[in-house]
């Protein structure tokens, strides 16, 4: 597609209940990023696939969190047994090149926005 | 591991001031820097770069460089719109444990910018 895709845009659910966000990166690019964004705050890095593998999943905050990537393209975001401090925007975005690219630039997604009650 | 510290805002300005929002590194070696912002309603997007030291990044009537004696890679535009409303983010890639810059992002806190007529 032109852009990053993300759906849902909106996801309001209750504590406790299982949460699946999905990213439809730019075709061709095979990074694909996971970050989240609080209030007021710069977005915070969750995971990082390039290709089908997780290549960094240092910011996935604990074992609620999961993230697929399983045929190269689409990735979904896994959140388990929700809790109201995970209410944020989610972010996806996606970039050319190989791994050891810092000078990539990434194209972000407008975000899932998730809310917790 | 590479870090950011952005001036904390928010910043408001009359139309046609001189905007400066300050934004500091630290890093190991000189990788690309970036600026991002984000719109009212839309998803963050690129602003300009630089990918090495000494270089200066523009776009839209802003600009950057990228000064490795101060670590600073400031924002600043000569003067400001109704149009320019919006959240800044300062931005550089992740390091691997070899030393390489990688295209994970780590971003500042945002700085927000309210241009009034």
């Amino acid at each position: 597609g032109a852009g990053v895709s993300q759906t849902p845009s909106n996801k309001v659910t209750e504590k406790g209940k299982y949460v699946e966000l999905r990213c439809d990166p730019i075709s061709g690019h095979t990074a694909l990023y996971w970050y989240r964004q609080s209030l007021g705050q710069g977005p915070e890095f969750l995971i990082y696939f390039q290709g089908t593998g997780a290549a960094d999943d240092s910011g996935l905050p604990n074992d609620r969190f999961f993230a697929v990537r399983p045929e190269g393209s689409v990735s979904t975001l896994k959140i388990q047994r929700t809790e109201r401090g995970d209410s944020a925007v989610y972010l996806c975005a996606s970039s050319l090149g190989g791994p050891l690219s810092g000078a990539n630039v990434l194209t972000f997604g407008a975000g899932s926005r998730l809310t917790v009650l | 591991g590479n870090s950011v510290t952005q001036m904390e805002g928010p910043v408001t300005l009359s139309e046609e001031a001189f905007l400066t929002i300050n934004c500091t590194y630290t890093a190991t070696g000189y990788p690309s820097l970036f600026w991002y912002v984000q719109y009212p309603g839309e998803g963050l997007q690129l602003l300009l770069k630089a990918t090495k030291a000494d270089d200066k990044g523009s776009n839209k009537g802003f600009e950057a460089t990228y000064r490795k004696e101060t670590t600073s890679f400031h924002l600043e535009k000569g003067s400001v719109q109704v149009s320019d409303s919006a959240v800044y983010f300062c931005a550089l890639p992740g390091i691997t444990a070899g030393g390489t810059s990688y295209g994970k992002l780590t971003f500042g806190q945002g700085t927000i910018l309210t241009v009034h007529p």
